[in-house]
């Protein structure tokens, strides 16, 4: 079972800023938060990842709430070629260091 | 480095011939992960190894499906026999450790066809 909850599609307009939540309500304190997209007919892609700090880097920006239980991805100006399924997982520094993603979140960005 | 390459790009096959799926990961890395895609099911972990031994393969469907990792520049994927029902697109992903950045590098992936 994924341990993350995410709405299953969203809509923005190109040039604008989108705003993608994640619900982790179960998170752990050695869980960190990781992002990944899925452009269409290729391999999921690394975006970001934190564990307690907001982080940015070049493709995003990645807020993470005071207690930890939820996330928002920050794409700052919608591109056309962001239009992906963004997926929200949790990768612990356990020994259970599995992976899973869930359904993600299907962006379409209008022109 | 090239990135994570999977070998082949498309496969299709006859129902009940076994079929085998290649992964090179990324060179240092110690995390590798096999994922499979379907629409129906999206994306499922199938197992993955750490420093070359499984750690989980509670994934794997059946005893149809098996994984190695017989060093730390290869793994293999076979499905013997192979069923329709196989058919998806089936991923390689490697990482380093938590303690190291954590982020997974996907390859590009095996169409599998079984028809």
């Amino acid at each position: 079972d994924a341990k993350t909850t995410q709405p299953n599609s969203m809509e923005s307009n190109e040039e604008e800023p989108v705003h993608l939540p994640c619900n982790h309500s179960t998170i752990s304190g050695t869980d960190y938060i990781h992002w990944y997209r899925q452009l269409p007919s290729q391999g999921p892609e690394y975006v970001i990842h934190g564990l307690t700090s907001n982080v940015n880097n070049r493709m995003a920006s990645l807020a993470i709430a005071e207690d930890r239980k939820s996330s928002t991805l920050i794409l700052h100006r919608a591109t056309l070629r962001d239009a992906a399924v963004y997926y929200c997982i949790l990768r612990t520094t356990g020994n259970n260091n599995d992976m899973r993603f869930g359904a993600g979140t299907r962006l379409t960005v209008k022109p | 480095d090239a990135g994570v390459i999977q070998s082949p790009r498309h496969e299709v096959t006859e129902m009940g011939q076994e079929v085998t799926l290649r992964c090179k990961p990324i060179s240092g890395h110690d995390y590798l992960f096999w994922y499979r895609q379907t629409m129906m099911r999206g994306l499922e972990l199938l197992i993955y190894f750490n420093n070359n031994v499984p750690i989980d393969d509670s994934g794997m469907p059946e005893d149809r499906f098996s994984a190695k990792m017989p060093n730390a520049s290869f793994s293999n994927l076979k499905i013997q026999p192979s069923e329709p029902r196989d058919s998806a697109v089936y991923f390689c992903a490697s990482s380093l450790g938590l303690s190291r950045g954590g982020e997974l590098f996907f390859g590009s992936g095996t169409q599998l066809s079984v028809l």
